[in-house]
């Protein structure tokens, strides 16, 4: 896996957009990144990947930047329900596995009232 | 609701026990992971099913094993346990298991061993 570097933590507003960055400069051609949260003690949730082009779905955008160094997850309005531990993941090519993902330690995003 | 189903969600046992652990996976999907996540390791991968044979293993130690069902639902057996493998361990499950795709966590089995 491609090697990912996020803040311990970061703090938002509720109503605010949320922008968690991940620096991830060694990934390769093919690896996608994804983004999972993980609400206190619950299963991980996916929440979107993207490979090359920006990305939105029902929950966040995906901003990749030219040269795929890094990305940034936005939540556009945080809500107290948003408060997780945000995972950005750059699994290699396992041969067509993509289940070997390497949580790191994340982003403790608290959105406070 | 993710759709995975892990039964049962808490279990307290003794060391040198033996316990199940089991996972329904969403309907359709043929993969199943098992992660196993500590306060002081976080989340690791153990192993991964892919209907029903094993492809893809993780820092599962010996005495733990794993098995993936016809009907898919998958078993994670852990045996002579000690008190560092209490820990909450999660199935997950997706569709072909590709590079593309996204995994469905359950809601975990929280394994307490005293």
């Amino acid at each position: 896996d491609a090697k990912t570097t996020q803040p311990t933590s970061m703090d938002c507003a509720e109503g605010r957009a949320a922008n968690l960055p991940c620096n991830h400069s060694t990934i390769s051609g093919n690896e996608y990144v994804y983004w999972y949260r993980q609400i206190h003690s619950q299963g991980p949730q996916y929440i979107i990947h993207g490979l090359k082009n920006n990305e939105t779905n029902e929950m966040a955008s995906l901003i990749i930047t030219e040269d795929r160094k890094s990305s940034t997850l936005i939540l556009p309005h945080a809500t107290l329900r948003d408060t997780a531990v945000y995972y950005c993941i750059a699994p290699a090519d396992y041969g067509g596995s993509q289940g070997n993902l390497i949580f790191g330690k994340g982003t403790k995003l608290s959105v406070k009232p | 609701d993710s759709g995975v189903t892990q039964t049962p969600k808490h279990l307290i046992t003794a060391t040198g026990q033996r316990v199940t652990l089991r996972c329904s996976p969403r309907s359709g999907d043929l993969s199943v992971y098992w992660y196993q996540q500590s306060l002081d390791q976080g989340l690791q991968f153990l192993i991964q099913y892919y209907n029903g044979e094993e492809r893809a293993k993780g820092n599962i130690l010996e005495r733990f094993s794993a098995q993936q069902f016809p009907d898919l639902h998958s078993e994670l057996n852990l045996s002579s346990l000690e008190l560092g493998d209490s820990a909450l361990y999660f199935c997950a499950s997706s569709g072909t298991g590709g590079d593309n795709e996204k995994l469905f966590f359950g809601s975990g089995t929280q394994l307490s061993v005293l």
